[in-house]
C-alpha cells in the first residue's frame, strides 16, 4: 500500500508570490488533513477533508490560504500571497471512513512539504 | 496556555535504559490519546493510541493515560539508538477529529 505522498518536498520563494502544495492521500481515504509546524512550535491543524467536502477549516490562518480536492482525491493547498510568517513544514494525512466499528484512532503522515518564503 | 504541553527536551539516555516522556493537557474533551514518532526530515509515525484511561503495552513501549490528572506518559524499556527520534504526544476528543500535538521531545539514546 503506498502512502500519503506530498510534492514538492521542498519550496523556496519569494515573499508575495504563490506556491501550491499537493497531497496524495492513501488510496481509499476519506479523510484528508493539512497540519502545519512553523519553526520551534508544535504541529498545527489547518483543515480537514471529508471527500471532497471541507468538515473543518478552523486552523486556516486567513484567505491568503486555500485548500481544494478534487474529486475526493488529492488535495492542494495554495499560498497567495505568500509572507515570511508562512515559511514551515507542511503536513498531509489521511484515514478511512469512520465507520463506528472501525476507529481512526491515528492517522497517516506524508513527509511533508518544507516551505521557505523569503 | 497550550491545551498540551510537553517538554521539548532534549533528552539524551544511554542504550538500554528506561525512556519516560510525558504530556499534560487542559481540555477535557479530550478522549483519543496518541503517540508519534517523527525521524528526521519525515512525516510522523503512528507508535502507540490509547482511548480514555488505562494502560497499553506493545513491546518495548508502554502508554499510559490519567484522565484525573489530564496527564499522559510514553515509558519504553531497553531503549535503542534507532528509537533516536522526536516523540510527539497527540490527542483529540473525536475518533474523526483534528489532533492536537504537544511540541514534541527529542530523543537521543547513545550507544
Amino acid at each position: 500500500e503506498a502512502g500519503v505522498t506530498q510534492f514538492p518536498s521542498h519550496s523556496v520563494i519569494e515573499k508575495g508570490q504563490t506556491v501550491t502544495l499537493r497531497c496524495d492521500p492513501i488510496s481509499g481515504h476519506d479523510n484528508l488533513y493539512w497540519y502545519r509546524r512553523v519553526m520551534g512550535k508544535e504541529i498545527k491543524f489547518l483543515l480537514h477533508f471529508v471527500k471532497e467536502s471541507k468538515q473543518d477549516e478552523s486552523g486556516m490562518p486567513n484567505n491568503r490560504f486555500l485548500a481544494e480536492r478534487t474529486g475526493g482525491t488529492y488535495s492542494t493547498l495554495k499560498v497567495q500571497p505568500a509572507e515570511l510568517e508562512d515559511s514551515g513544514v507542511y503536513f498531509c494525512a489521511s484515514s478511512q471512513e469512520d465507520t463506528g466499528r472501525v476507529h481512526n484512532y491515528g492517522y497517516t503522515f506524508g513527509s511533508g512539504t518544507r516551505l521557505t518564503v523569503v | 496556555q497550550k491545551e498540551v504541553e510537553q517538554d521539548p527536551g532534549p533528552l539524551s539516555v544511554p542504550e538500554g535504559a528506561i525512556v519516560s516522556l510525558n504530556c499534560t493537557y487542559s481540555n477535557s474533551a479530550f478522549q483519543y490519546f496518541m503517540w508519534y514518532r517523527q525521524y528526521s526530515r519525515k512525516g510522523p509515525e503512528l507508535l502507540m493510541y490509547t482511548y480514555s484511561s488505562g494502560n497499553k503495552e506493545d513491546g518495548r513501549f508502554t502508554a499510559q493515560v490519567d484522565k484525573s490528572s489530564k496527564y499522559i506518559s510514553l515509558f519504553i524499556r531497553d531503549s535503542q539508538p534507532s528509537d533516536s527520534a522526536t516523540y510527539l504526544c497527540a490527542m483529540k476528543a473525536m475518533s474523526y477529529g483534528k489532533l492536537t500535538f504537544g511540541q514534541g521531545t527529542i530523543l537521543t539514546v547513545h550507544p
